[in-house]
């Protein structure tokens, strides 16, 4: 139990889908995070939240947009996506800079 | 450009072992460390951070930061088969930056 919780555990999507992954943190942290890892490769960071504002975008496609309601909320709309997007998702939080992060159990996409 | 870069192995130890894993980045900034473990198909779990140059004990891990050399290692003890998974090394400057990963295979 991480304190961190995702859903849906697994997603399998259509290329013309729309759906929502979401994340919930429950230690109090003020920094949320989207990663992707897809098979053989790193981690790849995706959308930095601080304080609910956008603080990193990494050049990621508009087919993935995120949301931050609040400190302990974070989502990712998905629309549009190609079978390249299949992978893990990990929401992660932690306190900012100099500070550990913790994951959650990640969203495995499978676009079809 | 920030980076951390970690042997991808795969690394093979008998059970009850050291197994050694390292860790080495680019920016001298860098002021935070962290291990992580990750079992397939499951997300990363933090198991041990390091902020001081020396060294750092837990149970059986203990993670080892140079500051001047820029490289960061993490020492499993008594290795275990159930210590096989892939061990993630990470940076936390601006943002964290992770390495490739090391996969470890415990042999019984």
């Amino acid at each position: 139990e991480t304190g961190v919780t995702q859903t849906p555990r697994h997603l399998v999507m259509g290329m013309t889908n729309k759906k929502s992954l979401k994340c919930e943190q429950h230690l109090g942290h003020n920094a949320m995070y989207w990663y992707k890892q897809s098979a053989k490769k790193p981690l790849e960071l995706m959308f930095v939240y601080n304080f609910k504002e956008q603080t990193e975008n990494n050049s990621v496609p508009s087919r993935f947009s995120p949301e931050c309601p609040n400190s302990s909320h974070l989502f990712l709309h998905l629309h549009t996506l190609q079978p390249e997007d299949s992978a893990l998702y990990l929401c992660a939080s932690g306190t900012g800079v100099n500070t550990e992060a913790f994951f959650g159990q990640g969203t495995r996409l499978t676009v079809v | 450009q920030k980076e951390v870069e970690q042997n991808s192995g795969p690394l093979s130890v008998p059970e009850g072992a050291i197994a050694s894993l390292n860790c080495t980045y680019s920016d001298r900034g860098s002021q935070s460390f962290f291990w992580y473990r990750q079992y397939s198909g499951k997300s990363p779990e933090l198991i041990m951070s390091i902020y001081s140059n020396g060294d750092k004990e837990d149970g059986r891990f203990t993670a080892q930061l140079n500051k001047a050399s820029q490289y960061v290692s993490l020492l499993i003890r008594d290795s275990q088969p159930s210590d096989s998974a892939t061990y993630l090394c990470a940076v936390n400057i601006d943002q964290f930056y992770f390495g490739t990963g090391t996969s470890l295979t415990v042999i019984p």
